[in-house]
């Protein structure tokens, strides 16, 4: 039980580059969300999936989508980088269904993505 | 949406006291606010939730209170130990009772100092 896997752990790019950040969980979770955390700003939830087939936007979406085929894999992809986009990305995944049953709904983040746009 | 307002953004307690952080949303519809914890270079991690149905928790040192009405929920650190030195996040959310839920909104974090 891996828990939540992000690859790369580092990245750097050239401005107007494209990749794909990957994030993948074995537990389950149909909730699978990117956050974007930079000093002085918190984390900012970029786009959200709460399960196969449906994803939206979250705070900060612009530049960014997002693809949700299967329950265990949630890619984030850039399309054209910015510098703007130089950020740690963490991936987090939770359990939708122990709303009901309990007071737990904590997320498990990744260990993140720190990304840079040169 | 939701926006959530975090202080102190920094700060240093001796050892052994207590330490208070708060926050305030403005969503009436969230329901759920959990606290994470993040050390240097590493993820966050969960360390207390509060639903609002419930005005008070506590586990071990840490506790979080809720007050609904004036949309304010707290964290309460007691007998702060070096190791407690790292940055808090709040957060709030709106889960329904389907199962549903939006995205958290965090708080901009708070760096908690523990001087020796």
């Amino acid at each position: 039980n891996a828990g939540v896997t992000q690859t790369p752990k580092f990245q750097v790019l050239k401005t107007g580059q494209s990749m794909t950040l990957q994030c993948a969980q074995d537990m389950n979770h149909e909730y699978m969300s990117w956050y974007r955390q930079d000093p002085g700003m918190g984390l900012r939830l970029i786009h959200y999936s709460v399960g196969a087939g449906i994803t939206d936007q979250g705070e900060v979406p612009n530049g960014y989508n997002v693809s949700r085929s299967t329950t265990e894999d949630f890619p984030l992809r850039l399309l054209s980088a910015a510098p703007s986009q130089t950020s740690v990305y963490f991936c987090a995944s939770s359990n939708l269904r122990r709303i009901r049953r309990t007071a737990v709904y904590g997320y498990t983040f990744g260990s993140g993505t720190r990304l840079t746009v040169v | 949406g939701e926006n959530v307002e975090q202080h102190p953004s920094t700060l240093s307690v001796q050892e052994g006291d207590s330490a208070v952080i708060k926050c305030t949303y403005s969503d009436s519809a969230s329901n759920y606010f959990p606290w994470y914890k993040q050390e240097l270079g590493k993820r966050p991690q969960l360390i207390i939730d509060i639903r609002s149905n419930v005005g008070e928790k506590k586990d071990q040192r840490i506790a979080v209170t809720l007050n609904k009405t004036a949309k304010h929920f707290s964290l309460h650190i007691t007998e702060t130990q070096p190791e407690d030195s790292a940055v808090y996040f709040c957060a709030a959310s709106m889960v329904d009772s389907g199962g549903g839920a939006d995205g958290l909104t965090f708080g901009k974090g708070t760096h908690l100092i523990i001087q020796p």
